[in-house]
């Protein structure tokens, strides 16, 4: 099974509206990453946080991550229409050389 | 910087047949990732490739198999396609190894449709 859990899994907002999306997994992790896809297509990395950091930002990204609970979270501030798109959380077990991919949430923003 | 490239975009293959899909790394990253992404799904890992050597693999039959060049590019190939390996095919690229990790970057996928 997947670990990487994300929540919604769908989100519609209105342009400059702040949108927040939510990840889950099951085991320990040594890293974090968040993904952005566009249609279909190739995954753009938005942001890696390590298991021992708390928030991390990136822009109008804010990424916090919460390991007692397994969980991260994705903040968008002052979304564009340009924003939509399927994201992505992108867990990685341990020591392995693998990142564990959900359904991903996909939001659309309304101009 | 050409970031990761793959090619070709996109193919359309016979059940049956067999496929070879190709993946350039970003400059600087010797550690290779191919992933499995089907319609509304998320990527599954398939394997990774690391000093030319396959270093980890996931939940995939021996019917995906790949190679590793000493230029750090890749190929992905799959024997006897099924209706069900269509999918969009993405390579991923890092620095590093087995070892300390940073951020992996994808390509734009290779979307393989068996017909």
């Amino acid at each position: 099974s997947q670990q990487g859990e994300e929540d919604p899994q769908a989100l519609s907002i209105q342009e400059g509206e702040n949108a927040t999306m939510n990840c889950s997994y099951k085991t320990s992790i040594n890293n974090l990453q968040w993904y952005r896809q566009n249609s279909g297509r190739g995954l753009v990395h938005l942001i890696l946080i390590r298991s021992n950091e708390r928030e991390k930002h990136s822009g109008r990204l804010r990424v916090t991550l919460d390991t007692s609970k397994k969980s991260s979270s994705l903040l968008i501030t002052a979304s564009r229409a340009a924003d939509t798109a399927s994201y992505f959380c992108a867990p990685r077990p341990g020591n392995t050389g693998k990142l564990i991919f959900g359904q991903g949430t996909t939001l659309q923003v309304k101009p | 910087d050409a970031g990761v490239t793959q090619s070709p975009t996109h193919l359309i293959k016979t059940r049956g047949q067999q496929v070879t899909l190709r993946c350039s790394p970003k400059s600087g990253h010797d550690t290779v990732s191919w992933y499995q992404q089907a319609l509304g799904q998320g990527p599954q890992f398939i394997f990774q490739y690391y000093e030319e050597e396959e270093r980890q693999r996931g939940n995939f039959p021996d019917r995906f198999s790949g190679h590793q060049f000493p230029n750090y590019s890749s190929e992905l190939n799959v024997n006897a396609l099924l209706l069900g390996d269509s999918a969009l095919y993405l390579c991923a690229s890092r620095p590093g190894g087995t070892g300390v990790w940073t951020e992996a970057f994808f390509g734009q996928g290779t979307r393989l449709t068996v017909v």
